[in-house]
């Protein structure tokens, strides 16, 4: 079983609708990050949380330590947030981050 | 623009070749670190450098070496390159390890053929 797993795999939604991304792990973390990958192009930290919400634009993302859990949400999606979206958390045992597969997102006109 | 620098880009080597993936930073980071990418699997950790001076393995080191040249730079060797080491790889920087985001090249995406 891998330390983190992301739900769902893949993702097709129509432009306008709000989409979750899930993300949960089984290890003790000191933070956890969200991040973006654009087909071909390079990885973008979107957020690193600790705990609670944050919020940047359309994207917020949310965690519960207790139940080891994060989400990530897109209001009002658009064919630019077209892209794979990474979780990966940051061990309280280590210095590494270990990562999801990956959600790949596409967002259809 | 302040981020991670890496070179090349696209990279085609034959089997038993050589190179050096370079990686840089502008920000004044301490910590370092190269991942590979490969379908269907997360990034998974090469090597890192906890700060300058150090280099430590991550998940899977075997067929690469690194030097931490300077606190800026920190390089990915190949001495000898197999098909298996085909992948897209990634540098990464972060102020210290602990809380603190990280800021990623745009990676290399190297063919062994």
């Amino acid at each position: 079983k891998n330390e983190v797993e992301q739900s769902p795999q893949n993702l097709t939604a129509q432009e306008g609708e709000f989409i979750t991304i899930n993300c949960s792990y089984s290890v003790g973390i000191s933070a956890l990050h969200w991040l973006q990958q654009h087909p071909g192009g390079g990885i973008v930290s979107l957020f690193m949380l600790s705990s609670g919400k944050k919020k940047h634009g359309r994207l917020i993302a949310t965690i519960n330590i207790q139940e080891k859990h994060s989400s990530l949400h897109i209001t009002a999606s658009h064919p630019r947030d077209s892209a794979v979206y990474i979780c990966a958390v940051q061990e309280t045992s280590g210095s590494r981050l270990t990562f999801g597969e990956g959600t790949q997102l596409t967002v259809n006109p | 623009n302040a981020g991670v620098t890496q070179t090349p880009k696209f990279q085609v080597l034959k089997t038993g070749q050589s190179m050096t993936l370079q990686c840089a930073q502008d920000m004044n980071h301490n910590s370092m670190y190269w991942y590979r990418q490969d379908p269907g699997m997360g990034l998974r950790l090469i090597y890192y450098s906890a700060s300058e001076g150090t280099t430590d393995k991550g998940e899977v080191p075997n067929g690469y070496n690194v030097s931490r040249l300077n606190k800026r730079e920190f390089s990915l060797r190949l001495e000898s390159a197999a098909p298996s080491q085909t992948s897209v790889y990634f540098c990464a920087s972060t102020y210290q390890q602990g809380n603190y985001g990280y800021t990623f090249g745009s990676g290399t995406r190297l063919t062994v053929v």
